[in-house]
């Protein structure tokens, strides 16, 4: 069955810094991984999704890289603001399967 | 940017009672799902839908939930006598036709309360 745990489950930083966010799965037979973000009381913006054939994508200050075989997934944001505070989910599909299966979630803090 | 939407944005019901969640797809998107949250818990999926019927559902979506697309636009998520563990976030998402490639565009969600 598969598992997705995300590490740190929360983070405070000073803006400006460069952070990475940890996702990692147990079954490595996934064909996508997305990224998302929720904030207080909202509902979930994909911010990346990731093919199983790609080692990573870009948007934006955000990158996130996906190694299937060790199962983990990092997403990278550059230069953080105030305004990235939020938890970031990560989400992964399996083959012949509509359902996402959700980690736990890291709640983002940045502060001025 | 399109985007999906829900109504209502929170809903209190009592225990026992029929409930309805509303949503409206993003319009060229052909694949609708409901995920739910419990407080403090994972997003955990409940049920796809595709081509006018249930593709995929979860070991939650028992006999007391259905789901509906009554027309063009609207995808419905009916409780039929809920329980207090019920209460959660509920979301709708979306995703275009090719369901393996696309990512999935959620809504706001509708917060459910069960009394």
């Amino acid at each position: 069955k598969q598992e997705v745990t995300q590490i740190p489950a929360a983070l405070s930083v000073p803006e400006g810094e460069n952070l990475v966010l940890n996702c990692s799965f147990t079954d490595s037979a996934i064909y996508n991984l997305q990224w998302f973000r929720q904030d207080p009381g909202k509902g979930l913006t994909s911010l990346l999704l990731i093919q199983s054939s790609q080692r990573e994508q870009t948007s934006g200050r955000l990158n996130a890289s996906l190694d299937k075989s060790s199962g983990r997934s990092t997403l990278y944001i550059a230069a953080s603001q105030p305004g990235d505070s939020a938890t970031y989910l990560c989400a992964v599909k399996a083959y012949n399967t509509d359902k996402l299966i959700f980690g736990t979630g890291t709640r983002l803090q940045v502060f001025p | 940017e399109p985007e999906v939407t829900q109504t209502p944005s929170h809903q209190v019901t009592q225990m026992g009672q029929e409930v309805i969640l509303r949503c409206v797809p993003i319009s060229n998107h052909l694949y609708f799902y409901w995920y739910r949250q419990i407080l403090g818990q994972k997003v955990e999926f409940l049920v796809s839908f595709y081509n006018n019927e249930i593709s995929e559902k979860s070991e939650i979506f028992d006999d007391q939930f259905s789901v509906e697309r009554p027309d063009g636009s609207n995808f419905t998520l009916k409780i039929r006598s809920t329980k207090l563990e019920d209460s959660a976030m509920y979301f709708c998402a979306s995703s275009e036709r090719a369901v393996y490639s696309q990512p999935q565009h959620f809504g706001d969600g509708t917060r459910l309360s069960i009394l």
